[in-house]
């Protein structure tokens, strides 16, 4: 069965630094792997996505996130850090059997301070 | 102005009692959900539907009860069985992912349910 896990809660950065949002996953055959954010009491919005090839993605708002097979990874990265990024985020892997729901890591909240 | 229209954002649920949260999309997907977050427990799927007058329960679709009658609409009933039914409720909808399967899914505003 296929599992994504965030294992940072919550990741502090001051305003400026990089920061990185990290996510391992397991999945047998090939990953579709996502990263969303969300802001208080709002709905998920879609970040990227990883596309086959393509190790570093780029996404909205200037995140991107790096595909590392070895590693089963996907961490989401963002060279500068806004107050406004300052949100929770959910990394997903669609599974590649049967319905190939989307499912869930359990969030990391990233607080950005000034 | 495409996307998915959840309403109402807040509702109040006394006990015992049935309510139905509504989803509708203009995206033209034929793939919906509804996922229940929870704090620290990320989204879990409740049901999903590929197809008109065609759902499936989810991980934990037990209290819970959905329609398909149209391709827009998607509404969830928490039922009276629901024993836990405080939560906030997200409806999504994609391509189905069998055509596509680096398809994103694209998500409501939610509904925050609160029992009294």
């Amino acid at each position: 069965a296929q599992s994504v896990a965030q294992p940072e809660d919550q990741v502090n950065v001051a305003e400026g630094n990089p920061l990185t949002v990290k996510c391992t996953y397991s999945v047998s055959g090939n990953p579709y792997l996502f990263w969303y954010v969300q802001y208080p009491n709002r709905g998920l919005q879609f970040l990227l996505k990883y596309i086959t090839g393509d190790n570093l993605v780029k996404g909205s708002y200037g995140f991107e996130a790096e595909f590392n097979k070895s590693q089963t990874s996907f961490h989401l990265k963002k060279p500068s850090a806004l107050v406004s990024d300052s949100a929770l985020y959910f990394c997903a892997v669609r599974s590649n059997t049967g319905f190939q729901k989307l499912v869930f890591g359990t969030g990391t909240r990233l607080l950005v301070s000034p | 102005d495409g996307g998915i229209t959840q309403s109402p954002k807040y509702l109040f649920r006394k006990e015992g009692q049935n309510v139905t949260l509504s989803c509708e999309q203009n995206l033209n997907h034929d793939a919906m959900y509804w996922y229940r977050q929870d704090p620290g427990q990320g989204l879990r799927l409740i049901y999903y539907s590929q197809i008109v007058n065609d759902f499936q329960k989810g991980d934990i679709a037990e209290g819970y009860s959905v329609s398909r009658e149209k391709k827009e609409s998607f509404p969830l009933t928490v039922t009276s069985a629901q024993k836990n039914p405080t939560a906030f409720y997200l409806c999504a909808s994609s391509i189905v992912p069998g055509q596509k399967s680096n398809t994103e899914a694209f998500f409501g505003q939610g509904t925050r349910l609160t029992v009294v």
